[in-house]
């Protein structure tokens, strides 16, 4: 499959828990990233592997996988964590990567 | 620290050919993968393709026929052309240093990818 698919938009009180999704089935075979991109900068990486962060992202982000669904989990939202959040992976081929739809958090 | 800093003409015609490059500043070039990413006004990110420190590459089945990603180990740059743009091209070009990793062991393993530097972006207009 070469589909990863995110909810558009996802909203979150300021301080409570969120959870953003990725469905796809090459998920099955690689584990994803995740991206943050806040307007007019590059996206930055948060989190790869099982749930490995690098460098300087803090520990209130944090992934999963369940079968073909990945999670990034921001716990104790921050004002700054508004932004898009995109998740990535090699399709079921392992030649090509694709990327999520992206999903736009709103703090409220 | 690695950085990647990215230049290339931003304005173009349609037809022309979109040809972008980018310097690896602070760190090995073998062992990762190189690529190169593209966002359109508004939308999200598509990748485009990517080449390893051997030449070795891979292309976004959507882009194939057009593009092509090159690399000079000796000055540490990899370079993207894109021929016979049109409006459709028109986007914020990055360009990123990707990693694999894995777990487990021979067939059981598990592996995964990320981008984990990013050029600051290049945009590109194709414009008559």
């Amino acid at each position: 499959s070469s589909e990863l698919t995110q909810d558009p938009a996802v909203s979150v009180a300021l301080g409570q828990t969120v959870r953003i999704t990725c469905q796809g089935d090459s998920l099955r075979s690689y584990y994803g990233s995740w991206y943050q991109q806040k307007p007019g900068q590059a996206p930055k990486l948060l989190i790869y592997g099982k749930n490995d962060r690098p460098s300087g992202i803090p520990d209130r982000f944090s992934g999963s996988l369940s079968g073909n669904t990945a999670s990034l989990t921001i716990t104790g939202t921050q004002a700054e964590d508004e932004a898009d959040y995109y998740c990535n992976s090699r399709d079921s081929s392992g030649y090509h990567l694709i990327f999520g739809g992206g999903t736009a958090l709103t703090v409220l | 620290q690695v950085q990647l800093q990215q230049w290339g003409a931003g304005l173009l015609k349609p037809s022309e050919t979109l040809s972008l490059t980018c310097a690896v500043y602070g760190g090995s070039f073998n062992g990762y993968y190189w690529s190169w990413i593209r966002q359109s006004p508004g939308k999200g990110l598509e990748w485009i393709g990517e080449i390893d420190h051997s030449g070795s590459t891979n292309y976004n089945p959507s882009l194939k026929s057009r593009v092509t990603i090159s690399i000079d180990t000796s000055k540490k740059q990899f370079s993207l052309k894109l021929t016979s743009v049109t409006a459709a091209d028109t986007a914020v070009y990055y360009c990123a240093r990707g990693g694999r990793g894995f777990y487990g062991s021979g067939s059981s393993s598990i592996y995964y990818y990320y981008m984990d530097v990013w050029g600051k972006g290049t945009t590109v207009t194709v414009s008559s």
